[in-house]
């Protein structure tokens, strides 16, 4: 299976700040034939189903505020939340679906500072 | 906009078996693969495996291997999910979750189901 690691398991950023999570993979998720990363970014709010910010690695979802952003290729990526908010506070999960077996990472706690 | 309804909470002895379902409105179940996830409480997320409701297509996570069985009741656009051999370790809340295709982000989302196992 995929191993996904993501770091910092918590971080506590002050409102307007950057928050940066890495996530990484142990084999690379681009598949050569469309040229996608098959990585996607999850934020789960208390007692919420995780929901979409980011899909493809840098594919942000309609609605997804343009303070979150995606980067990264491979094996290594990167979620950017550029000024956080206070409804920012939540945990957010990295997920490959390159592999028929999907795997997540274990999760970023983002706390307000 | 398929929307994904999941049955109510369940209360499990150790050594049961629990069967949790997951309802599609406002689509065709068939069409989109639907995977099971869990969530311990206070942990992360736990692919546990998917089904292909049209081909009836499954694939399971090596941990659920011999005591998870997804199957679809295409008639009802509904998806089931039963564990069997529940340990305490298996008190989580359970999530349905719809994709496009096999090998796509997870679109949509049950509300979860709360299964505890405890003696």
């Amino acid at each position: 299976d995929i191993v996904m690691t993501q770091s910092p398991d918590s971080l506590a950023v002050s409102l307007g700040e950057r928050a940066t999570i890495n996530c990484k993979s142990s084999q690379s998720v681009l598949y050569g034939s469309d040229n996608k990363n098959y990585l996607t970014w999850y934020q789960q709010k208390p007692r919420q189903p995780p929901k979409v910010l980011i899909s493809w690695a840098s594919t942000r979802e309609s609605g997804v505020p343009d303070r979150f952003s995606g980067s990264g290729s491979g094996t290594e990526f990167t979620l950017t939340i550029s000024s956080l908010q206070a409804e920012d506070v939540a945990v957010y999960y990295c997920q490959q679906h390159y592999s028929s077996t999907i795997t997540f990472g274990g999760g970023t706690k983002v706390e307000i500072k | 906009q398929v929307q994904l309804v999941q049955s109510g909470a369940e209360v499990k002895k150790p050594g049961s078996s629990v069967k949790v379902s997951c309802e599609a409105s406002g689509g065709i179940l068939s069409s989109y693969p639907i995977s099971w996830v869990r969530q311990a409480p206070g942990q992360g997320l736990e692919w546990m495996g998917r089904i292909i409701p049209m081909f009836d297509i499954t694939n399971y996570a090596q941990t659920f291997q011999d005591r998870l069985r997804i199957t679809a009741d295409k008639s009802t656009n509904t998806v089931y999910m039963e564990l069997t051999s529940l340990e305490s370790d298996d008190t989580a809340l359970y999530y349905c979750a719809k994709s496009f295709g096999e090998l796509f982000p997870f679109d949509s989302w049950g509300q979860g189901t709360l299964v505890t196992v405890s003696s």
